[in-house]
């Protein structure tokens, strides 16, 4: 059973970086891909964009200016990093799995509450 | 990107009831719609995929229908678990996209 954890800071300053990490344990991600996905009151889920164990990213144009995605070595850590970030990017962050040809994510981690305050 | 438009937002029913929300898209997208059920503080957990594929371990109460641009998620015989936000998503674009959700409350 794959498991997905995210950490990182609650607390990022206004034009500040946002940097998030995605544990995934349990299984291999091998046909799979990983997305991140945000959830704000003012916004609601967004799709941020997703990374294959290749390492090759898809990322949403809304975001695509200010957002890197990564993956380490052991394709077990991944990584999310959003620049210049401003009060509407608050928001609990998600890294979810989806199966490639498939659009759909299961599971979910817990998510992790980023807040952007000065 | 394609809108999807969840409806109604919010609605009030009894245990034993049988609900239908709505999920209309923006554009057709075929059969690319999931649903996800989400309670509070918990990640969205995924119910249907595929517009009418039940996910392995929901409950058959659940079922989902639909092609194009309507859909709709029936639950029926609902169960005190069942309250929560229900969200629809489309995979057919690359940009992928959610509804805002409809919350189902106890009546």
């Amino acid at each position: 059973q794959v498991l997905l954890q995210e950490s990182g800071p609650r607390l990022v300053k206004p034009s500040e970086t946002l940097s998030l990490s995605c544990s995934v344990s349990g299984a291999s991600l091998s046909g799979f891909y990983l997305s991140w996905i945000r959830q704000s009151a003012g916004k609601g889920l967004e799709w941020i964009g997703r990374i294959y164990t290749s390492g090759t990213p898809t990322y949403n144009p809304s975001f695509s200016s200010r957002v890197t995605m990564s993956i380490d070595t052991s394709k077990t850590q991944f990584s999310l990093r959003l620049k210049s970030v401003i009060d509407a990017d608050t928001a609990v962050y998600f890294c979810a799995r989806g199966p490639m040809g498939a659009g759909w994510f299961d599971p979910w981690g817990q998510g992790s509450l980023v807040i952007v305050s000065s | 990107d394609i809108q999807m438009t969840q409806s109604p937002s919010s609605l009030s029913a009894s245990v034993g009831d049988r609900v239908t929300f709505t999920c209309r898209a923006s554009q057709n997208i075929n059969t690319f719609l999931n649903w996800y059920q989400q309670k509070p503080g918990k990640a969205p957990k995924l119910l249907i995929e595929a517009a009418s594929s039940l996910q392995s371990g929901v409950p058959s109460r659940f079922s989902g229908s639909g092609s194009g641009t309507d859909f709709t998620l029936t639950i029926n015989s609902l169960q005190p678990e069942d309250f929560a936000t229900y969200y629809c998503q489309q995979s057919h674009t690359t940009v992928i996209t959610f509804g805002q959700g409809t919350r189902l409350d106890i009546k």
